[in-house]
C-alpha cells in the first residue's frame, strides 16, 4: 500500500530535550516536505527536499533541522524544543513539482512543556 | 508570495449543498487543489482543476474557477455528515514544488 508513515504519532516532551520525528514513504517520490498545522493558521511549510541531499527552508524553519540521506526518509529534528513548537506536524511526499498530488502522513501531535 | 484566503467555518444541514470559497493572489497559479482533512487524519487530495478550465465536476463535487477574479469554489451537493471535515484550498504555480495552503474551512454538517 502506498503510504507515508510518521513516528511517533503522539509525543509529550520537555523544553530543551532533543527529539526526532521520522517520516518514510514507499512511493519512490523525489519530493518530501514537513508542515506544521496550528489552529487558525492552517498549514505552514517548515522544510522541503527536492531529492537526496537537497533540502531547503520553507516558511517557518526556525528551530528545526532536516536531513535527506535516503530517498525514502526525511526526519524532522528539533535540537532544543520550546513550547511554541507545540503543534501538529505532517510529512508529505510527491513525485515532483507542479501538478502532482501530495501524499500526507497521518500526523504527529507534539506537546512541549 | 501567494496569499490564500478562506472563511474558517461553514455550517450546513444534511442534504443541502455546501459551497466553500477561496481567493488567491498569484495569477500564475496553474494547478488549484482542494484537500480534505478528516478529524485526526492527514490531508487527502479531494479534487483539482487546471487553470485553463472553468469548471470541473466529479460526482457530488463541482469546482468553479474564475481566473479573472482569482476565485475558486468547491460545491458539495447533497452534503452528508461524512463530509464534515476541514477543506483546504491550495493553488500552485507551474514552476513551484509546493502548493500554498489556505487556512482551511471547517465544514460542519448537522442533521
Amino acid at each position: 500500500e502506498a503510504q507515508v508513515t510518521q513516528n511517533p504519532r503522539y509525543l509529550i516532551t520537555v523544553t530543551g530535550k532533543k527529539l526526532t520525528v521520522t517520516c518514510s514513504q514507499n512511493m519512490n517520490h523525489e519530493y518530501m516536505s514537513w508542515y506544521r498545522q496550528d489552529p487558525g493558521l492552517g498549514l505552514r511549510q517548515i522544510y522541503y527536499s527536492m531529492n537526496v541531499e537537497v533540502t531547503d527552508k520553507g516558511d517557518v524553519p526556525e528551530g528545526y533541522k532536516v536531513s535527506r540521506k535516503e530517498k525514502r526518509n526525511f526526519p524532522l529534528i528539533l535540537e532544543s524544543p520550546s513550547p511554541n513548537q507545540t503543534s501538529l506536524y505532517f510529512c508529505a511526499s510527491s513525485l515532483g513539482p507542479g501538478g502532482y498530488e501530495q501524499y500526507f502522513g497521518p500526523g504527529t501531535r507534539l506537546t512541549v512543556t | 508570495g501567494e496569499d490564500v484566503e478562506q472563511s474558517l467555518f461553514l455550517s450546513v444541514r444534511e442534504g443541502d449543498s455546501s459551497v466553500i470559497n477561496c481567493t488567491y493572489t498569484d495569477s500564475s497559479s496553474t494547478y488549484l487543489y482542494w484537500y480534505k482533512q478528516e478529524p485526526g487524519a492527514g490531508l487527502q487530495l479531494l479534487t483539482y482543476i487546471f487553470s485553463n478550465m472553468d469548471m470541473k465536476q466529479d460526482q457530488r463535487l463541482t469546482v468553479l474557477l474564475n481566473k479573472k477574479d482569482k476565485h475558486l469554489s468547491l460545491r458539495i451537493a447533497d452534503t452528508q455528515t461524512g463530509d464534515s471535515a476541514i477543506y483546504f484550498c491550495a493553488p500552485q504555480s507551474g514552476g513551484s514544488y509546493i502548493p500554498t495552503f489556505g487556512r482551511g474551512t471547517s465544514l460542519i454538517v448537522h442533521p
